[in-house]
């Protein structure tokens, strides 16, 4: 079963601009990731956010956490081409240590 | 350092048949774990293995089993193969059990049972 429900399934943009995606989640974490995978290819880790945490930078990535509404959201700023990809969150919950994933936002970058 | 390495990317087999999937952890890791991807879908846990042993496992039917050797490298064995285990199978290392961190994927091996 998923654990996550990601907003909008699909999301297209022109590069330069800044993309959002959003992720709910039904359960206690211990911390919530998100993937990145190009079709067909196997996932790449971009950030994690832990519990405790409300906020993440990384390059132009940015994640927020929410734990009362368990949601979060990943921003990528100044959008390139090479952003194209399926974007997943994932849950780790408090009673073990597999990861749960959504069912991804899928992002087209138009150049 | 040596990413994590699945065989074979493709293969191609009929319902009822047998199945084997191979993957090798990156270096130093000693927890494995696997997944099924369907198409458009997210990557839903089948199991994990820990120093050979597994350690939680999701909602997948007893056709579905795996080993892991010493080397930490692991195996994943799809016994009666139905339509519906075509997919995208992932294998994710971690270096140790518990972490609390990212998994490193392999680029998965594509199933398509006929």
């Amino acid at each position: 079963s998923q654990q996550g429900e990601e907003d909008p399934q699909a999301l297209s943009i022109q590069e330069g601009e800044n993309a959002t995606m959003n992720c709910s989640y039904k359960t206690s974490i211990n911390n919530l990731q998100w993937y990145r995978q190009n079709s067909g290819r196997g996932l790449v880790h971009l950030i994690l956010i832990r519990s405790n945490e409300r906020e993440k930078h990384s390059g132009r990535l940015r994640v927020t956490l929410d734990t009362s509404k368990k949601s979060s959201s990943l921003l990528i700023t100044a959008s390139r081409a090479a952003d194209t990809a399926s974007y997943f969150c994932a849950t780790e919950e408090t009673s073990g240590s597999r990861l749960t994933f959504g069912e991804g936002t899928q992002l087209t970058v138009n150049p | 350092e040596t990413g994590v390495t699945q065989s074979p990317t493709h293969l191609i087999k009929t319902r009822g048949q047998q199945v084997t999937l191979r993957c090798s952890s990156q270096s130093g890791h000693n927890t494995v774990s696997w997944y099924q991807q369907a198409l458009g879908q997210g990557p839903q846990f089948i199991f994990q293995y820990y120093r050979e042993e597994e350690n939680g496992r999701g909602n997948f039917p007893p056709r579905f089993s795996g080993l892991q050797f010493p080397n930490y490298s692991s195996e994943l064995n799809v016994n009666a193969l139905e339509l519906d285990d075509s997919a995208l199978y992932l294998c994710a290392s971690s270096p140790q059990l518990g972490t609390t961190g990212e998994l490193f994927f392999g680029e998965g091996s594509r199933l398509t049972v006929l």
